[in-house]
């Protein structure tokens, strides 16, 4: 149980243009969900905090309206990266919370190059 | 100062080792404490969560300490499936955020 769907695994796009990222809870709701980025041989960072019909929280430095991110469901919540470039290459991770004891479920990531 | 720091590693262990990772976090309210496995290019998952009592779950066992705001992870016979990155991750609050450390790099060799 407990298991978040993450697509698309990977994604090569151009300068420019848009990639939307879903994330789904299958089998619990998610209120509340997480969505991270980890560039290569650094740590996950928490970018923003997506609540379930209402505004996403983002952290600081991160753009608000670079990342869109849209949780209109209790299932599902995506993060759409806009006019991405090369340095928005990364790897982005969801996560949400399905027990307060038992920690976390992540997405399986999406690859993301720029070129 | 990082909120939660590990020492990055690489550990290079024999098979049949025992290894400890070391973790500290900086906010004296965190609630609660994990370890998560990453394996190369994939997502996290949850290896165990931390109790202040300490807890043992097979091979690992991991301990908290409070007052020194210290996390640990002991593997014991290390296998060559336990080569990873060992994230420790804390939950500073209430508002469900998890932040990560840099994650120590173990490699067990034959």
């Amino acid at each position: 149980g407990a298991v978040v769907s993450q697509h698309p695994s990977r994604v090569i796009c151009k300068s420019g243009t848009s990639v939307k990222i879903e994330c789904r809870s299958l089998d619990f709701q998610a209120t509340t969900m997480f969505w991270y980025r980890q560039f290569p041989k650094q740590s996950l960072m928490l970018m923003a905090t997506s609540n379930e019909g209402s505004k996403a929280t983002y952290e600081q430095g991160v753009e608000k309206d670079k990342f869109l991110i849209n949780h209109a469901s209790l299932t599902l919540s995506t993060l759409t990266v806009t006019s991405a470039h090369p340095e928005d290459s990364s790897f982005y991770i969801c996560s949400a919370r399905w027990d307060p004891y038992y920690g976390y479920t992540f997405g399986s990531g999406t690859r993301l190059t720029v070129v | 100062r990082k909120e939660v720091e590990q020492d990055p590693g690489p550990f290079n262990v024999p098979e049949g080792a025992t290894v400890a990772f070391n973790c500290t976090y900086s906010n004296s309210a965190s609630q609660s404490f994990f370890w998560y496995r990453q394996d190369c290019r994939k997502e996290p998952k949850l290896l165990m969560s931390v109790y202040s009592s300490g807890n043992e779950d097979g091979r690992f066992t991991a301990q908290l300490n409070r007052a020194s705001q210290y996390i640990s992870l002991l593997i014991r016979d290390s296998k060559l499936s336990d080569s990873a990155t060992y994230l420790c991750v804390v939950n500073p609050g209430n508002t469900g955020k998890l932040i990560f450390g840099q994650g120590t790099t173990l490699q067990v060799k034959p």
